[in-house]
């Protein structure tokens, strides 16, 4: 079975400052990873997606995220904060041939200015 | 850009009535899709449809709940008898093929779904 835990709901950071958002995998077959953010009264938007290609995966708005096996991790980062960053994102895994996506419970982003 | 359309944003519904939920895939696509997600909890797979039939169902989606195509562009989420427990945002969905990783899923801006 496969299922993703985002590590806190809530995250707040300066803007200029580092953006860590968690994410935790489990997965019983090589896993495909998303990220998709939200902002107020949107779809979900995609972020970036690991393919098993590179584990260092760079999307859009500057965010990118890494995939490492030994952590079962697929943690967002973006190096410097912007207000427009606020928003709520989501981590998703799903298997190569699967149509269903499992999502985390999301974790919202406010950025202080 | 194209993009997934739903109505309404917002419906507010009485125990026991049934409420259709409404999407507009993108056009070109061929497999569309419901989630839910609940306050608080996560976004959870409900259904994908394909050439008119369920594809892929969770144990969410009982027989409460059905999809339908009913024309060449709407893609409708019907339940039945709403309980207070079907209260969730409801997002659709819609991809060109079968497969996550190379075929991304396109989401609309969900349906927010109030059962009193």
């Amino acid at each position: 079975a496969q299922s993703v835990t985002q590590l806190g709901s809530h995250v707040s950071v300066s803007e200029g400052a580092l953006v860590l958002l968690r994410c935790n995998y489990s997965s019983s077959v090589p896993p495909y990873l998303f990220w998709y953010v939200q902002y107020p009264n949107q779809g979900l938007q995609l972020l970036l997606k690991y393919t098993s290609a590179a584990t260092l995966v760079k999307g859009i708005n500057g965010f990118e995220a890494e995939f490492k096996k030994s952590e079962t991790s697929f943690h967002l980062t973006k190096p410097s904060a912007h207000m427009r960053d606020a928003a709520e994102y989501f981590c998703a895994v799903t298997e190569y041939t699967g149509n269903q996506f499992y999502f985390g419970t999301g974790t919202s982003l406010t950025v202080i200015p | 850009e194209p993009e997934v359309t739903q109505t309404p944003s917002h419906q507010v519904t009485q125990m026991g009535q049934e409420v259709i939920l409404r999407c507009v895939p993108i056009s070109n696509h061929l497999y569309f899709y419901w989630y839910r997600q609940i306050l608080g909890q996560k976004v959870e797979f409900l259904v994908s449809f394909y050439n008119n039939e369920i594809s892929e169902k969770s144990e969410i989606f009982d027989d409460q709940f059905s999809v339908e195509r009913p024309d060449g562009s709407n893609f409708t989420l019907k339940i039945r008898s709403t309980k207070l427990e079907d209260s969730a945002m409801y997002f659709c969905a819609s991809s060109e093929a079968l497969g996550g990783v190379s075929y991304e899923q396109y989401f609309g801006p969900g349906t927010r779904l109030t059962v009193t």
